[in-house]
């Protein structure tokens, strides 16, 4: 199993809600990573965490919490969201630290009125 | 980190090879070369990557110059399936980030 399974791959939300997206993989990969990415732009790293520890924050607003629950999951939780915090989330992972190759997810396509 | 630079855009006729260029003149001695491409509505995909000497895969090859300030992603026979964004990346080999540049938009011509 090589995938990044991320849910939902879509979500509307207000800009007073509480939604959380999720991100999972099961290949024993220890280095899990968050990015966001606005249409026509490149991704932007925000979080990643390294055995389970946030080890980068790319002083991401804190209405975005992430949590490492265990080593396969990784949650990006979303609470009073812009309207510019709308763009497709990213979930990424790699065997650990290091030059080895990231593995990424479809996205979440997040969309805040 | 150090940066790269990339063309915006670039064109191929299907079934030819292409040639993407990167330069990262600011590159480290630990500095790993990546490329990675985006296909539209999807995530980022792994494409091939190198340190010094140049490097063949399934999917591509990476061509890097002797002083490695300057690389070349070479695709040996483009299809319509490789109409994608290219990102061209410098990743140190002890750090846990990958920064993305502005990418070359390949668009492929049947």
């Amino acid at each position: 199993d090589t995938e990044v399974t991320q849910t939902p791959k879509h979500l509307v939300m207000g800009m007073t809600n509480k939604k959380s997206l999720k991100c999972e993989q099961h290949m024993g990969h220890r280095a899990m990573y968050w990015y966001k990415q606005k249409a026509k732009k490149p991704p932007e790293l925000m979080f990643v965490y390294s055995y389970e520890k946030l080890s980068i924050n790319e002083s991401v607003p804190s209405r975005f919490s992430p949590e490492c629950p265990n080593s396969s999951l990784l949650n990006l939780h979303l609470h009073a969201l812009q309207p510019e915090d709308s763009a497709l989330y990213l979930c990424a992972s790699s065997p650990t630290n290091g030059p080895g190759e990231l593995f990424f997810g479809e996205g979440s396509r997040l969309t805040v009125l | 980190d150090a940066k790269t630079t990339q063309p915006n855009s670039m064109e191929s006729n299907e079934e030819e090879p292409v040639h993407l260029p990167c330069n990262h003149s600011t590159i480290s001695g630990t500095d790993y070369i990546h490329w990675y491409r985006q296909l539209p509505s999807q995530g980022p995909e792994y494409v091939i990557h190198g340190l010094t000497s140049n490097v063949n895969n399934r999917m591509a090859s990476l061509a890097i110059a002797e002083d490695r300030k300057s690389s070349t992603l070479i695709l040996h026979r483009a299809t319509l399936r490789d109409a994608a964004v290219y990102y061209c990346i410098l990743r140190d080999s002890g750090a846990n980030n990958l920064f993305f540049g502005t990418g070359t938009r390949l668009t492929v011509i049947p």
